[in-house]
């Protein structure tokens, strides 16, 4: 099963909101309310920002928020900030021969 | 709290065997509510799970790496382990250890807790 597909990059000005895509099939994103989205600073651990589609864990910033439209997932970041300039990945369940399946990455680049 | 810690060998040769072990502490690794699981990033690349097993035994694999991977746990040492075989130089990577939390059917949820990760570099 091919990696969901999702933009190299992205960029935005601090204070602006941006928006990553994630899209999938409807044999994963598409099927089942599981996708989640995880933010990674060079040198550390993922961390998990968004789970099931478009809820947030504690201790996460509520600038973070998720959505999904068919087989397209999307994470939005709005009022921008310097420490929000990091790698992003999206991952969904893929049934039960695959289980899970990430995304390529997205670097948001804060101008 | 939940605390993951990966330890191995840092340098595997060609065609040998990758070991890592993944330290769980904080909670049962018998837990109803997890997977625990590998996942790796070669230098400058993204995220590729490689595998997870559930207390009982239960496992899942990457497709793609499912002929050279073995994923066991041992719930008397709380802890769960990685082999890979037959490397090559594209194993190269930090590999990292996470839970993954699972639905009541259980499926993969999300990964939440992840352990600092530790590298591995395949070479002669």
């Amino acid at each position: 099963q091919s990696a969901l597909t999702q933009p190299a990059s992205v960029s935005g000005s601090p204070g602006q909101s941006i928006t990553i895509s994630c899209t999938g099939t409807s044999s994963d994103v598409g099927s089942y309310n599981l996708v989640s989205w995880y933010q990674q600073h060079p040198g550390k651990a993922p961390k998990l920002m968004i789970y099931e589609d478009s809820k947030r864990p504690s201790g996460v910033s509520n600038r973070f928020s998720g959505s999904k439209s068919g087989n397209t997932a999307s994470l939005t970041i709005s009022g921008l900030q310097a420490e929000d300039e990091s790698d992003y990945y999206c991952s969904s369940y893929a049934g039960s021969s695959t289980f899970v399946i990430f995304g390529g990455g997205t670097k948001l680049t804060v101008l | 709290q939940l605390q993951l810690q990966e330890s191995g060998p840092g340098l595997v040769k060609p065609s040998e065997t990758l070991s890592l072990t993944c330290a769980v502490s904080g909670v049962s690794i018998r837990s109803s509510i997890y997977y625990w699981g590998w996942i790796r990033q070669p230098p400058g690349k993204g995220l590729e799970w490689i595998g997870s097993i559930y207390y009982s035994g239960n496992t899942y694999y990457n497709p793609s790496l499912q002929s050279r991977v073995t994923i066991s746990v041992d719930t008397s040492k709380n802890q769960f382990s990685l082999k890979l075989r037959s490397v090559t130089a594209a194993d190269t990577a930090m590999y990292y250890c996470a839970t993954l939390r699972v639905t009541t059917n259980y499926y993969y949820n999300y990964m939440d807790v992840w352990g600092k990760g530790t590298t591995v570099t395949v070479s002669s």
